[in-house]
């Protein structure tokens, strides 16, 4: 059973509109991560968290808002969503300290 | 500048040969982690390992914090293999960096 599970797995916005990621995790994980893989730049940081009320800015969170509500969730806001913002997003848990991330299976985001 | 570099960028293998990919950082580490990724796929955790040698089936980690390397090393290579493989740097808490991955393909 996937620990780290996404939604929608695939979304068409609207430019200017706004959208929501979802993820949740069952790994009982104090951090949740979310990030974007675009060609040519890899894996980048948007938004991290320590725990439920937390949230921190990643390398590139311009754009970009998010939300830890409970331990088991977390989601990526895009306000004004814009065509740059095109990408596939992966959340991602970890637990505290130094330790390895489990990934979700990714949303593909397109904005029009 | 760029903190994790990956090599080669791609490669392409017969079934049965091994391979070596590289990951080389240009900053300290904290730990350091492999993942493997089908196209259009998510990312599978193959090791956790900031230092040392660890093993997995045909799989074997090297991570040398002294000289900032770390090598995933792939023996009898199966046309499942196929795939891009990652490596992630945790440079300071919370600090993740990836490379740019490497491309292989296992031809039968």
């Amino acid at each position: 059973e996937a620990a780290v599970t996404q939604s929608p797995r695939n979304k068409v916005a609207v430019t200017g509109g706004k959208v929501t990621l979802s993820c949740n995790q069952t790994n009982n994980h104090n951090n949740m991560y979310w990030y974007r893989q675009d060609t040519g730049h890899g894996l980048r940081l948007i938004h991290y968290s320590y725990g439920a009320g937390s949230t921190e800015k990643g390398d590139i969170p311009d754009g970009y808002k998010a939300s830890r509500p409970s331990q088991e969730n977390f989601s990526l806001i895009l306000e004004l969503a814009t065509p740059s913002q095109t990408s596939v997003y992966f959340c991602a848990s970890g637990d505290s300290g130094y330790a390895e991330q489990f990934f979700g299976p990714g949303t593909r985001l397109t904005v029009l | 500048g760029q903190q994790v570099q990956q090599s080669p960028a791609s490669l392409v293998l017969q079934e049965g040969e091994n391979a070596e990919l590289q990951c080389n950082f240009s900053t300290s580490l904290n730990s350091m982690q492999w993942f493997y990724q089908r196209p259009g796929g998510s990312l599978v955790s193959l090791f956790y390992n900031p230092s040392g040698t660890k093993h997995s089936g045909r799989l074997t980690s090297t991570t040398v914090i002294k000289e900032r390397r770390s090598s995933l090393h792939i023996s009898s290579s199966q046309t499942t293999d196929s795939g891009t493989y990652l490596c992630a740097l945790e440079q300071g808490y919370q600090n993740f960096y990836f490379g740019k991955g490497t491309s292989l393909t296992v031809i039968p």
